[in-house]
């Protein structure tokens, strides 16, 4: 069945530091690929999404690249803040429904300044 | 704009006693509805998706079920919880053709 695989945590980076979370899925077709953001104590945010192959999602900093090639879509950012702790969720919609929405474990992130 | 309301926001249950959560949505019409279980350690579990009132789609054969009343109203129910329903739970809303989610805040239910 579909199904989206996240590198596990937590990922501890000191402030100004390259983030990287691994994300890849296993889906029949072309599904739409999402992360979504958990600040501590809140519900889930979009962050970023792409709908079809070789599209690059991005928002705030982040970014994620639709690679059908290796069935991935890792979230990277440059430069992380402390504001950038949370949880990430890598999520994905299959084509046959867009109904429906599975999510990947979660990589809980730690910053410090 | 459109909100979601999920309430209550932490719930202390004992063992066989029933659940009842209730998820609103303001300010659209007909949107999806989704109840997603977050247990300690382990991410999103889909537990049921509604695409209109009275149609439930169950994603995990489980202790729970769900039911739409209305139709910008979710509700997830027990008869009898057991200590594995313990969780964090979150309820959802899509518009039709859209692509993103929209979450509430969350229940956390402790079941004792």
């Amino acid at each position: 069945g579909d199904s989206v695989t996240q590198m596990e945590g937590p990922v501890t980076l000191s402030e100004e530091a390259f983030l990287t979370i691994n994300c890849t899925y296993t889906a029949t077709g072309y599904p739409s690929l999402f992360w979504y953001v958990q600040y501590p104590g809140e519900g889930l945010q979009l962050l970023l999404k792409a709908t079809k192959a070789d599209d690059k999602g991005s928002n705030k900093g982040f970014e994620a690249t639709y690679r059908k090639e290796t069935t991935s879509f890792h979230l990277e950012k440059g430069s992380v803040q402390v504001s950038d702790s949370a949880v990430y969720f890598c999520a994905l919609s299959p084509p046959y429904n867009f109904n429906k929405f599975y999510f990947g474990s979660g990589t809980k992130l730690n910053v410090k300044p | 704009s459109q909100t979601i309301h999920q309430w209550p926001a932490t719930l202390v249950q004992p063992v066989g006693s029933p659940l009842s959560l209730e998820c609103t949505v303001e300010g659209t019409s007909n949107p999806n509805l989704y109840w997603y279980r977050q247990a300690a350690g382990r991410g999103l579990q889909l537990l049921f998706y509604s695409v209109g009132i009275g149609q439930i789609s169950s994603e995990v054969p489980q202790n729970l079920s769900a039911s739409r009343p209305q139709d910008r109203q979710f509700i997830l129910s027990s008869k009898k919880l057991l200590l594995s329903d313990s969780g964090f739970y979150l309820c959802a809303w899509m518009l039709r053709g859209r692509t993103e989610a929209f979450f509430g805040q969350g229940t956390r239910l402790t079941v004792v």
